[in-house]
């Protein structure tokens, strides 16, 4: 069975300090692990994938991601946050046998304090 | 980049119509397509598989006379929520799946429907 954990329902920082959502999971078989962001109303635009490759990945907007099998983590950062950034994210897991069936974190609403 | 569009994007209508979202891959064929629920203020749920040319698989717990879903082309899939009622009231994402070869597991997103039943 899949799982994925966002760890914190709310982050709050300053804009220009550095951004941390943490995610886990639970995959029986090698993950393919996603992290999304969504804005009020809008769909979900994908910030980074990663797929077994480098375990650590580089996305969108400044965002990474690194993979570490030994703690089941797959953290999301940013150096420096921007008010943009204000939004809801979600860590997704999935594996390529079968369906291709995304299992959705709770979600980490990130709030930039200017 | 794959597009995927939803329509429409908001609607209003009356307890005990019947209203129908559409999904539409606008570069890319997909067999298989997607719909998730979401509360406000929480994750999404997915609700249903939606494959081309057969039947949809729902999830546990999610009335398939409630929520048709219609996958008739390789682009499109429609989920029409039957006698709707003030609890339906959600919004409603689709995603889709390359299934060309450019397949890369990812899924791609509309934008959404919001859906608020009177």
């Amino acid at each position: 069975a899949q799982s994925v954990t966002q760890l914190d329902s709310h982050v709050s920082v300053s804009e220009g300090t550095p951004v941390l959502l943490r995610c886990n999971y639970s995959s029986s078989y090698s993950p393919s692990l996603f992290w999304y962001v969504q804005h009020p109303n809008k769909g979900l635009q994908l910030l980074l994938k990663y797929t077994s490759a480098a375990t650590l990945v580089k996305g969108i907007n400044g965002f990474e991601a690194e993979f570490k099998k030994s703690e089941t983590s797959f953290h999301l950062t940013k150096p420096s946050a921007h008010m943009s950034d204000a939004a809801e994210y979600f860590c997704v897991v999935s594996h390529s046998s079968g369906t291709y069936k995304y299992i959705f974190g709770t979600g980490t609403r990130l709030k930039v304090l200017a | 980049g794959a597009v995927v569009s939803q329509h429409p994007s908001w609607v209003i209508c009356k307890s005990g119509t019947s209203v129908k979202i559409e999904c539409r891959s606008l570069d890319f064929q997909a067999t298989t397509m997607f719909w998730y629920r979401q509360f406000p203020k929480q994750s999404l749920m997915l609700m249903a598989t939606s494959n081309e040319g057969s039947k949809a698989t729902y999830e546990q717990g999610v009335e398939k006379d409630k929520f048709l879903i219609n996958h008739a082309s390789l682009t499109l899939s429609t989920l029409t929520v039957t006698s709707a009622h003030p609890e339906d009231s959600s919004f409603y994402i689709c995603s889709a799946r390359d299934s060309s070869g450019r397949d890369t597991g990812e899924l791609f997103f509309g934008e959404g429907s919001r859906l608020t039943v009177l």
